[in-house]
């Protein structure tokens, strides 16, 4: 079936740090693939997303490619800040209306 | 920016208690999503909502649970008779269109529930 898996955290970080968040996927066919973001207290929101083979997503900063290849999508920030301290979390979506999550990621960046 | 709105933040029942859980969607939308995260594991889909019908389920989704929008704005999660493991984080998502490919959910903060 399909699946998201992401690596674990916590991520600790000194801000200005280069910031990676691996995740790989397993889907039948073509998936749309995102990031979510949730801060303290707040609900999910979308990050970024890309709908197919090689597009790059992007937003705040934050990137990730769509790579089919190596099937995974993986977050990075070139310099991180305290602000981006939150759980980020990979999914997919495939022909229906579900998204398959992965577990999440902390990430926390200190001063 | 509009928001989906969910009650309670936090619930605590006791096993076998019935629980709601409530949900106000961004006001023009028109599909409607629970998912659960249990503590430390991933996040689940558990049901779609669409015209007053559920429109898919997973199979966490069983008969001890059930979604309805009793008044056309709440939309709510009931479960019949909690069991501990039912003790997650459960958020709402709303959608303006169907939520494949490129359309987008948003979600509320989440209402965890405690089962003791």
């Amino acid at each position: 079936g399909n699946s998201v898996t992401q690596m674990e955290g916590p991520v600790t970080l000194s801000e200005e740090a280069f910031l990676t968040i691996n995740c790989t996927y397993t889907a039948t066919g073509y998936p749309s693939l995102f990031w979510y973001v949730q801060y303290p207290g707040e609900g999910l929101q979308l990050l970024l997303k890309a709908t197919k083979a090689d597009d790059k997503g992007s937003n705040k900063g934050f990137e990730a490619t769509y790579r089919k290849e190596t099937t995974s999508f993986h977050l990075e920030k070139g310099s991180v800040q305290v602000s981006d301290s939150a759980v980020y979390f990979c999914a997919l979506s495939y022909n229906t209306d579900k998204l398959i999550f992965g577990t999440g990621t902390r990430l926390q960046v200190f001063p | 920016e509009p928001e989906v709105t969910q009650t309670p933040s936090h619930q605590v029942t006791q096993m076998g208690q019935e629980v709601i859980l409530r949900c106000v969607p961004i006001s023009n939308h028109l599909y409607f999503y629970w998912y659960r995260q249990i503590l430390g594991q991933k996040v689940e889909f558990l049901v779609s909502f669409y015209n007053n019908e559920i429109s898919e389920k997973s199979e966490i989704f069983d008969d001890q649970f059930s979604v309805e929008r009793p008044d056309g704005s709440n939309f709510t999660l009931k479960i019949r008779s909690t069991k501990l493991e039912d003790s997650a984080m459960y958020f709402c998502a709303t959608s303006r269109a169907r939520a494949s490919g490129a359309n987008v959910l948003t979600f509320g903060a989440g209402s965890r529930l405690t089962v003791l």
